[in-house]
């Protein structure tokens, strides 16, 4: 089972900024937690991971709380290319990526 | 990020015959791969671990001698569907992980596989 949850479903307007909310409360000291989006018929895409500190690069920005129990991902300028599931990601005991349902963004005009 | 390509993208087949998805790592070698599995409207379910030079493990419920995972090198796995059903039909996805600094998993674009 998946170590997350998340939101099924979140709304954003064009040009603002999205943010997706993640908890992972059974999270351990060295766990990282990952993000990755699927647009439509396509591949997973990575975007960003973090341990303790907070993240950023050229897609998105990670910030995870100081007890890491949970993250927010945000896309500062969503675009409608943005529109995908997103998925926030604890490995399994393998290092495997274990995906759950994730969030559905929809950024709108 | 790191490039993985997967071949191929789109397969039509009859039932009762085998079809090979390959996954490549184009600028990095993986010595661990994984092949998942996505029905319409659901998420991706892990279906096996593939280790460069040994055998795959796979996860409860997936039949090793049905899917049959091969990883040769370090740069490719391939994945056969042997004796495809109706109910094989899917979108299959690779990931490759990158064992350097970030050990990051980056995955494949898919193939759909539609048994007839």
């Amino acid at each position: 089972d998946a170590k997350t949850t998340q939101p099924t479903s979140m709304d954003c307007a064009e040009g603002r900024a999205a943010n997706l909310p993640c908890n992972h409360s059974t999270i351990s000291g060295n766990e990282y937690v990952y993000w990755y989006r699927q647009i439509h018929s396509q591949g997973p895409q990575y975007i960003i991971h973090g341990l303790k500190n907070n993240e950023t690069n050229e897609m998105a920005s990670l910030i995870i709380t100081e007890d890491r129990k949970s993250s927010t991902l945000i896309l500062p300028h969503a675009t409608l290319r943005d529109t995908a599931v997103y998925y926030c990601i604890v490995k399994g005991s393998q290092g495997n990526l274990i995906f759950g349902k994730g969030t559905k963004l929809s950024v709108k005009p | 990020g790191a490039v993985v390509s997967q071949h191929p993208s789109r397969v039509i087949c009859k039932s009762g015959t085998s079809v090979k998805i390959e996954c490549r790592s184009l600028d990095f070698q993986a010595t661990t791969m994984f092949w998942y599995r996505q029905f319409p409207k659901q998420s991706l379910m892990l279906m096996a671990t593939s280790n460069e030079g040994s055998k795959a493990t796979y996860e409860q419920g997936v039949e090793k001698d049905k899917f049959l995972i091969n990883h040769a090198s370090l740069t490719l796995s391939t994945l056969t569907v042997t004796s495809a059903h109706p109910e094989d039909s899917s979108f299959y996805i690779c990931s490759a992980r990158d064992q350097g600094s970030t050990d990051t998993q980056y995955f494949g674009p898919g193939t759909r596989l539609t048994v007839l």
